[in-house]
């Protein structure tokens, strides 16, 4: 069964500061990784995907890395902004099914 | 495009009761998921639906849960009866070629 751990679970940064997300999976055999944004009270909006075969994803100041051999992603935020105060959750796909094993999240506060 | 719809957004009930959740998803997404997200955890799937029929439903309580997608669309999920620790948040997604797209969901609360 995959275990998806996220940690650390809570952050907070003053603005401007970079931001570091992890999260670890145990079963290196996934189809993709995808990172989420969930706002309080909202539901969850898919920021980067990265495919099995891919070191990387980029968009705008978000970047993913992904080390499937050592179950590993990280997700960077460059200089952060109030704005991104949310709770950001990983999730992996196997290769033989569309379900998502999710990580508890981390919630990321940016202080102004 | 518009995206998947879900209501209510917050139910209040006490334990024992009733409870239904409706869900309509993006047109034409032939796969439709039912997640439970209790407070500090991530999404746990329910129940996987493909077109009108159930993909996968081994997670789903069925003592007490209850879903169907009639005519393959809209979606329900039901708890009957309620018990304290159902109190998340249900979050209600769709794909047609495996990207997931998540609606805003619908807290709830068992007091």
């Amino acid at each position: 069964k995959q275990e998806v751990t996220q940690i650390p679970a809570a952050l907070s940064v003053p603005e401007g500061e970079n931001l570091v997300l992890n999260c670890s999976f145990t079963d290196s055999a996934i189809y993709n990784l995808q990172w989420f944004r969930q706002d309080p009270g909202k539901g969850l909006t898919s920021l980067l995907l990265i495919q099995s075969s891919q070191r990387e994803q980029t968009s705008g100041r978000l970047n993913a890395s992904l080390d499937k051999s050592s179950g590993r992603s990280t997700l960077y935020i460059a200089a952060s902004q109030p704005g991104d105060s949310a709770t950001y959750l990983c999730a992996v796909r196997p290769w033989d099914d569309y379900k998502l094993s999710f990580g508890a999240g981390t919630t990321v506060t940016v202080r102004a | 495009e518009a995206g998947v719809a879900q209501s209510p957004r917050y139910k209040i009930i006490e334990k024992r009761q009733s409870v239904a959740f409706w869900c309509n998803p993006i047109s034409g997404h032939a796969t439709l998921y039912w997640y439970q997200q209790i407070l500090g955890q991530g999404p746990k799937l329910l129940i996987q639906f493909q077109n009108n029929g159930v993909v996968d439903d081994s997670q789903l309580p069925k003592d007490r849960f209850s879903a169907e997608r009639l005519k393959g669309v809209d979606s329900t999920l039901k708890i009957q009866p309620a018990k304290l620790e159902d109190s998340a948040v249900y979050l209600c997604a769709s794909s047609l070629k495996g990207d997931q797209y998540f609606g805003p969901g619908t807290r709830l609360l068992v007091l």
